[in-house]
């Protein structure tokens, strides 16, 4: 089945305390993203991977790294959280084909930093 | 920054109704998107749009594109309690190769469908 699937689904730490909520996906899709999802705000891109190695900031990356050592995984790791990086965060990917297709989503992480 | 606003925030419906709501966006665009959101899941998409489209059907789903206005519309006829969901738009400023992948959503629009 296809899928992008993303761990952990649910998490609460403390502000400091580094961690890693990885993404991996099976469709051999070249393009990977990182959304946060924020009550009346949408979804906002915080990084996105066109292809191995090729990494870019959207529009809200401060506080956060991606790496995308593999094709199928693209992990988001949040060095130092603060309690502004609670949020609901989604990965997705897609084929690239001169433009972003369609978009194959997680079913999200709910992050909450206390 | 959020490329595609949505308008109603909120709709809500009778079962057999149709539901419309509208995104309109700042810059030119490749294509525009509609996804779906069921509470607290991820989004699933419904629907693509190219910028040399000017509507597009997918069952009871109806989309058009005006790039003159800068705007898009969604139509969803016969809504059923099912269709309670939030949607939102999508789009891909992908004309340049330093605008590939940003693909920027709006806040949504929270559809409830009553039986």
């Amino acid at each position: 089945e296809a899928q992008v699937t993303q761990n952990p689904r649910y998490l609460i730490t403390v502000t400091g305390k580094k961690l890693t909520v990885t993404c991996s996906q099976n469709m051999n899709h070249e393009y990977m993203s990182w959304y946060r999802q924020d009550p009346g705000l949408g979804l906002r891109q915080i990084y996105y991977s066109m292809n191995v190695e090729v990494t870019d900031k959207g529009d809200v990356p401060e506080g956060y790294k991606v790496s995308r050592k593999e094709k199928r995984n693209f992990p988001l790791i949040l060095e130092s959280p603060s309690p502004n990086q609670t949020s609901l965060y989604f990965c997705a990917s897609s084929w690239v084909q001169g433009s972003t297709g369609e978009l194959f989503f997680g079913e999200g992480s709910r992050l909450t930093v206390l | 920054s959020q490329q595609g606003e949505e308008d109603p925030q909120a709709l809500s419906i009778q079962e057999g109704e149709n539901a419309t709501m509208n995104c309109s966006y700042k810059t030119s665009i490749n294509n525009l998107q509609w996804y779906r959101q069921n509470s607290g899941r991820g989004l699933v998409h419904l629907i693509l749009i190219r910028s040399n489209e000017r509507e597009k059907h997918s069952g009871r789903l109806r989309v058009t594109l005006d790039t003159s206005k800068k705007s898009s519309s969604l139509l969803i006829t016969a809504s059923r309690a099912a269709d309670t969901a939030s949607y939102f738009c999508a789009t891909d400023p992908s004309l340049t190769t330093d605008s590939w992948g940003k693909l920027q959503f709006g806040a949504g629009t929270q559809v409830v469908v009553t039986p």
